[in-house]
């Protein structure tokens, strides 16, 4: 059981646009910034967004950020048929004083 | 170009001890946190442990709490995971991970604990 709730799979047709969610709690997502990773088949996770909506160098504007309250949402659109991987959103949890990452979220770009 | 290559994996028994490592290169390594992440097979990462960039501050999941050692020598850009009693349920790719956002990680290394 994560401490951060994803829903486990999203779809949508390529050219559309997708959202994930990332349920927390008042102990982390409320007061800290929160981190979503891509992992494609095979590799490590790799950064998308930091800090609720910051993309770092070389990430495509396509791939965006937000975040209110205890839950954040990471939204894609354009879909490619690239884009299939699991996606997962992460943070620090105040009260645990560790590093938590959501279940992830299997995208299906059909 | 930021570089996190890990090493030390492969398989052990149940009981036994395994040191992991971590060179970096390509950053200013002594003023990043650094965290040992691991995924195990067909499962989504987990938080292993974190030491700030001076040593000062070190944090650990409660599944590892009392086994595991994270430590770093800022002089060597190293991390490194000391594991003890190890159990089955620590099998997983150990993934090295630089930053407070988590920002840049390693290719992994495997571990893997059975008899």
């Amino acid at each position: 059981q994560s401490v951060l709730t994803q829903p486990p799979s999203v779809s949508a047709a390529p050219g559309q646009k997708v959202t994930i969610s990332c349920s927390g709690s008042s102990s982390n997502i409320a007061k800290t910034s929160v981190s979503w990773y891509q992992q494609l088949p095979g590799t490590a996770p790799k950064l998308l967004i930091y800090d609720n909506n910051k993309r770092p160098s070389g990430i495509p504007d396509r791939f965006s950020g937000s975040k209110s309250g205890t839950s954040a949402t990471l939204g894609i659109t354009g879909l490619q048929t690239g884009d299939e991987a699991d996606y997962y959103c992460g943070t620090w949890d105040v009260s645990l004083s560790v590093w938590v990452f959501g279940g992830g979220t299997k995208l299906t770009v059909l | 170009e930021v570089q996190l290559v890990e090493s030390g994996g492969g398989l052990v028994k149940p009981g036994e001890s395994q040191r992991l490592s971590c060179a970096a290169s390509g950053f200013t390594f002594n003023t990043y946190t650094m965290t040992w992440v691991r995924q195990a097979p067909g499962k989504g990462p987990e938080y292993v442990s974190s030491i700030s960039s001076s040593s000062n501050a070190v944090h650990y999941a409660e599944s590892v709490k009392g086994r595991f050692t994270i430590s770093r020598d800022n002089a060597r850009n190293s991390l490194y995971l000391q594991m003890n009693s190890l159990t089955p349920e620590d099998t997983a790719v150990y993934y090295c991970v630089r930053g407070d956002w988590r920002e840049d990680w390693g290719q992994g290394t495997l571990v893997t604990v059975s008899s």
